[in-house]
């Protein structure tokens, strides 16, 4: 049973380096989403892909963020120019289309220096 | 605007103590209510999801259920393996009858004392 992976799992970068972290979802799962989640609070929606389409952006994502899903499989999530505001757990999850469950992997988590 | 409001912030029981975990919940029309297990540095790990209103899911020690306002996880004779935080979510309909992203809770922070 493979879950939903992330790579890396911990990231330090220093303040105005870009980043990039990888997702692959469940193999047969056609929608992924990207979601940031901060100490003490909740997981906060970012953005999601169904198949390569990319269908929906929070107000969180801003200019700096960008996300790819080129062949419907895995995406990428890149921070340009990164802040130290952007210190967070980074987490996707995966879902089949006409399931609402959201399957989450274990979490890429970034420090900004 | 969707808002989901869980209490307490954290909880100690005493292995064995039972006791519930409150959710409310504002949503426009709800798909969906999950409830999620995570560890610390580790993702949400999925448990239940309740559509409609007196709905029930039951897994091991942990029972949850829903009315219109809120929705409650109960969790019998606790272990403390069962130490995590617990967080709820939401799920909306869109006007075209879709349903996309959760909408999170900051969780409460359960401790199972020995």
């Amino acid at each position: 049973d493979t879950g939903v992976s992330q790579d890396p799992r911990h990231k330090i970068t220093k303040r105005g380096q870009n980043v990039t972290f990888r997702c692959d979802p469940i193999s047969e799962h056609n929608r992924l989403y990207w979601y940031r989640q901060t100490l003490g609070q909740g997981p906060e929606f970012l953005t999601y892909f169904q198949n390569e389409a990319q269908l929906e952006k929070s107000r969180l994502l801003s200019d700096r963020f960008s996300a790819e899903r080129p062949k419907g499989s895995f995406s990428t999530l890149e921070i340009q120019r990164t802040e130290q505001g952007d210190s967070a757990m980074y987490l996707c999850a995966s879902s089949l289309a006409y399931k609402p469950e959201q399957y989450f992997g274990p979490g890429t988590r970034l420090t900004v220096t | 605007e969707d808002q989901v409001t869980q209490s307490p912030e954290a909880l100690r029981l005493q292995e064995g103590e039972s006791s519930s975990l409150n959710c409310s919940y504002t949503v426009s029309g709800l798909r969906g209510l999950f409830w999620y297990r995570q560890d610390p540095g580790k993702g949400p790990e999925f448990l239940f999801t309740l559509y409609s209103a007196g709905e029930e899911k039951e897994k091991e020690r942990l029972k949850a259920t829903l009315t219109k306002k809120e929705s409650f996880l109960h969790i019998t004779a606790p272990k403390p393996e069962d130490s995590a935080t617990y967080l709820c979510a939401v799920q909306a309909f869109f006007d075209d009858g879709g349903a996309n992203n959760l909408f999170f809770g900051t969780g409460t922070r359960l401790t199972v004392i020995p």
